[in-house]
């Protein structure tokens, strides 16, 4: 398997544009999570799923996030409309309940939003 | 989940054992202690995990106290690639949600 796979790696974006971040989870694993990462912030925990379904989204900043998991190969983390303090990489993990909850992360997804 | 403090940074000599520790006093009964780490820019990978005994793995062991309030992960011969910050997560074994913490900078010299 290739891994917990993110496009793009890179997105600059104008304040007030709709920004899509995507994620492919490692195939077979039944949970999958949303990371934001800024340098004041650290690393937290946006949102995640089991099964496809949504189960906790308390870290969700405001409205203007949302997430998606249509299929259980595929998520999306969408920002509209986007605002320069949404810079951050944006990480997507997967992990499977049967093996404990060892999280396997993406590459990320570096967003300027300018 | 359980808090968890780590020191802000560490230096380690390039060869030499790398320990990094982990305070976590207020750990209950079934939660496990995780370590991840994360290299300059890239998704935080895990390393090892424990309950209560000593855990060994190719990439490192990971020591707990008897009373399990604290942990130390041991690089037994850190390298320059071992630069990273380094995440003490204390966790239960069904619940999937991890908060890092602010970590520990690990910072390998030759």
């Amino acid at each position: 398997d290739a891994g917990v796979i993110q496009s793009p790696r890179h997105e600059v974006t104008e304040m007030g544009q709709e920004v899509t971040l995507r994620c492919k989870p490692i195939s077979g694993h039944d949970y999958l999570f949303w990371y934001r990462q800024t340098m004041m912030r650290g690393l937290e925990l946006l949102i995640y799923f089991n099964n496809n379904v949504p189960i906790d989204d308390s870290g969700m900043p405001e409205d203007r996030f949302s997430a998606k998991m249509p299929n259980a190969s595929f998520s999306t983390l969408k920002i509209q409309p986007s605002e320069p303090r949404d810079s951050a990489v944006y990480f997507c993990a997967s992990s499977l309940m049967g093996q404990g909850p060892e999280a396997f992360f993406g590459q990320g997804t570096r967003l300027t939003v300018v | 989940d359980a808090k968890t403090t780590q020191p802000p940074s560490m230096d380690c000599a390039e060869g030499r054992a790398a320990n990094l520790p982990c305070n976590h006093s207020t750990i209950s009964g079934n939660e496990y202690v995780y370590w991840y780490r994360q290299i300059h820019s890239q998704g935080p990978q895990y390393i090892i995990h424990g309950l209560k005994n000593n855990e060994t793995n190719e990439m490192a062991s990971l020591i707990i106290t008897e009373d399990r309030k604290s942990s130390t992960l041991i690089l037994p011969h850190a390298t320059l690639r071992d630069t990273a910050v380094y995440y003490c997560i204390v966790i239960g074994y069904n619940f999937n949600k991890f908060y890092f913490g602010s970590g520990t900078k690990l910072n390998v010299k030759p």
